[in-house]
């Protein structure tokens, strides 16, 4: 059963467009992460979200945490060539009696976005 | 930095065989663990293990073993390889403990394909 969905699935937009991705669930979570992956290579962090109406910004690509802590969003301003990847949303969940570790991730499927020259 | 290292990174098996993929990191790393990845499932956890001789099953756990005698290393075994299991496998690592959303270091993945 997926926890996470991701929309949409494939982006395809030309360099300087904006864009936003969506991870939506019927569940509330403690924390929400955002992963970026290149083609052969591993998925790399690029945000955790904490606090239900958090808004991070890393550069051009603002993520916000929903009020309810059951959703957030990836805004990626003036989009170039070197976004193109995979973009993955993840809620960790805790490990073991006690839920005072956390490293266990359930991934959405994915939002593949490809942005043209 | 090494981080991170899994070998091979390709590998073609026919069915029926077994195989060990490796992992290794060199962070110093509690927690360990392998997803693998399929076109339009993201990433499915396999396996997973808190720290040396302890380990636990993920969402996808059926045909594969792992064992942890060390804090660096976490082999996934391939018991009895069939075409379902073909995928591209992930292992991650995080420093456990307290606090929420550890970033998890992962590896560049084992392409692998059963015939």
């Amino acid at each position: 059963t997926q926890l996470l969905e991701q929309s949409p699935q494939f982006l395809s937009i030309q360099e300087g467009e904006n864009l936003t991705v969506y991870c939506n669930s019927s569940s509330v979570f403690s924390s929400l992460q955002w992963y970026r992956q290149e083609p052969g290579e591993g998925p790399v962090l690029l945000v955790t979200v904490v606090t239900g109406g958090e808004v991070k910004k890393l550069k051009r690509l603002t993520f916000q945490f929903g009020d309810a802590r059951k959703d957030s969003s990836l805004h990626i301003t003036a989009a170039q060539t070197g976004d193109t990847g995979l973009y993955l949303c993840a809620f960790c969940s805790p490990l073991g009696a006690g839920g005072t570790s956390y490293g266990k991730l359930t991934f959405g499927q994915g939002t593949i976005l490809t942005v043209h020259p | 930095n090494a981080g991170v290292t899994q070998t091979p990174k390709f590998q073609v098996l026919k069915t029926g065989q077994s195989m060990t993929l490796q992992c290794a990191q060199d962070m110093n790393h509690e927690y360990m663990s392998w997803y693998r990845q399929d076109p339009g499932m993201g990433l499915r956890l396999i396996h997973y293990s808190v720290g040396a001789g302890i380990t636990d099953q993920g969402e996808v756990p059926n045909g594969y073993n792992v064992s942890r005698s060390t804090t660096e290393d976490f082999p996934l075994r391939l018991l009895s390889a069939a075409p379902s299991q073909t995928s591209v496998y992930f292992c991650a690592s995080s420093q456990s403990g307290r606090g929420q959303g550890q970033p998890q270091h992962f590896g560049d993945g084992t392409r692998l394909s059963i015939l």
